[in-house]
């Protein structure tokens, strides 16, 4: 999602639905890709990564999904908890010689009970 | 022991000021970090060490001075900030300065310039 202002995008889902939530990069040549969770007063946590050359990735009730050709992320959470509410981010890590981490603009994901 | 120390959590300084901000890991990580995260932004890559050199330098203004005393250090030094420097200053390391190595981030000092 795009940011609008001061405003993180927010989706908001009830208890044990399915949340999906969506991104785009900016880099074609972008080959390594990151979602992170941020918790009020937290530091970003690591969920799942995917390589370039792929084009889905499953962890535990996680999965991402990489479309190269419109250079699009998204986030799938199964059976979404009270506790998956946080900012999700999502990154893609761009090789300059070094490589750095340019995060995306974030999503709030509010999980009502 | 996956975690990242940072100290202090929340830091008030003026403008004329010298403050450090100081992170921590003990997971034998080779590579660490300094981002910037403004209030419902994303964090901001500000520098990068690996194997305590420094790799990337986001032209940020030299008010800030990261330093890289050992593998497991890093400081972050300031002096004459600006009330725009207000922010959430976060360090994160990973095992090397590898695309695909994990950073795992400290949970960040709060630093508020007056």
């Amino acid at each position: 999602g795009e940011s609008v202002g001061l405003h993180l995008p927010t989706l908001s889902v009830q208890e044990g639905d399915n949340s999906i939530i969506n991104c785009a990069y900016s880099n074609s040549a972008s080959d390594y890709f990151i979602w992170y969770k941020q918790e009020s007063g937290k530091g970003p946590q690591f969920i799942i990564d995917i390589r370039s050359n792929m084009d889905k990735r499953q962890g535990q009730r996680v999965t991402v999904l990489l479309n190269k050709t419109v250079k699009h992320l998204s986030l799938q959470i199964a059976a979404t908890q009270p506790g998956d509410s946080a900012v999700y981010f999502c990154a893609e890590n761009l090789n300059t010689g070094g490589f750095k981490t340019i995060f995306g603009a974030g999503t709030r994901l509010f999980v009502k009970a | 022991d996956t975690e990242v120390t940072q100290t202090p959590k929340h830091l008030v300084m003026g403008m004329t000021n010298k403050k450090s901000l100081k992170c921590e890991q003990h997971m034998g990580h080779r590579a660490m970090y300094w981002y910037k995260q403004k209030a419902k932004k994303p964090p901001e890559l500000m520098f990068v060490y690996s194997y305590e050199k420094l790799s990337i330098n986001e032209s940020v203004p030299s008010r800030f001075s990261p330093e890289c005393p050992n593998s497991s250090l890093l400081n972050l030094h300031l002096h004459a900030l600006q009330p725009e420097d207000s922010a959430l200053y976060l360090c994160a390391s990973s095992r090397q300065e590898v695309d695909t190595d994990t950073q795992y981030f400290g949970p960040g000092t709060r630093l508020t310039v007056l």
